[in-house]
């Protein structure tokens, strides 16, 4: 079953500890993207990858980082959280880089939804 | 820049009535696609659906309609005959050929059909 999976799906974590968020599709998508989702603002780009070791900031960088050294995996890193990264977090790939190949949509993982205290 | 604003945080409708969610968009592109999500209380991300800038024709499935107006850069989402499991937050969003994939997302309009 084509996917994209997240892991962990909840956490609750304290200030400063750092956390990993992985996420990881089965499609053999180029591009993958983080979002955060907070109430009010809608979703917001947090980082995006073109490809393999081709990553780049998104609207929200600040206080994360990624890295693409695998096709299937773009994990997300919280190196010293602090409670205004709370939020419900998305990971989403799709097939190209190329916005206008074919009929390519944007799937998206189940959400981990994330507490620092 | 390319902003998604949907004015309507919260509509409140009975079963069987429809309802309109309002979606307006900005960008500058003129190649441009916009997305319809559905977040049911789950929180999953449910895709709706996809329309490109050059085609303006209205697309029905089942209840859901959904009306392109480039000339009010609308995007609007109707319901017709509203159901309890329509309840749900829907998002509208806009992504252009110069923006690398990335979905704009509006904030979101709440849903609630109640019995």
């Amino acid at each position: 079953e084509a996917q994209v999976t997240q892991n962990p799906r909840y956490l609750i974590t304290v200030t400063g500890k750092k956390l990993t968020v992985t996420c990881s599709q089965n499609m053999n998508h180029e591009y993958m993207s983080w979002y955060r989702q907070d109430p009010g603002l809608g979703l917001r780009q947090i980082y995006y990858s073109m490809n393999v070791e081709v990553t780049d900031k998104g609207d929200v960088p600040e206080g994360y980082k990624v890295s693409r050294k695998e096709k299937r995996n773009f994990p997300l890193i919280l190196e010293s959280p602090s409670p205004n990264q709370t939020s419900l977090y998305f990971c989403a790939s799709s097939l190209s880089s190329e916005v206008f190949s074919g009929t390519d949509t944007q799937y998206f993982g189940p959400g981990t939804r994330l507490t620092v205290l | 820049a390319q902003k998604v604003t949907q004015a309507q945080t919260e509509i409140s409708v009975v079963e069987k009535e429809d309802v309109t969610l309002d979606c307006v968009y900005e960008t500058r592109d003129t190649t441009y696609y916009l997305f319809w999500y559905k977040q049911p209380p789950s929180g999953e991300l449910v895709f709706l659906i996809r329309r490109n800038s050059f085609d303006e024709q209205n697309e029905i499935s089942g209840r859901y309609s959904w009306n392109f107006q480039k000339s009010t850069s609308s995007f609007n989402f109707t319901i017709t005959a509203s159901q309890v499991v329509d309840s749900a937050v829907y998002f509208c969003a806009l992504v252009t050929i110069r923006g690398f994939q990335k979905l704009v997302f509006g904030t979101g309009t709440r849903l609630l059909v109640s019995p």
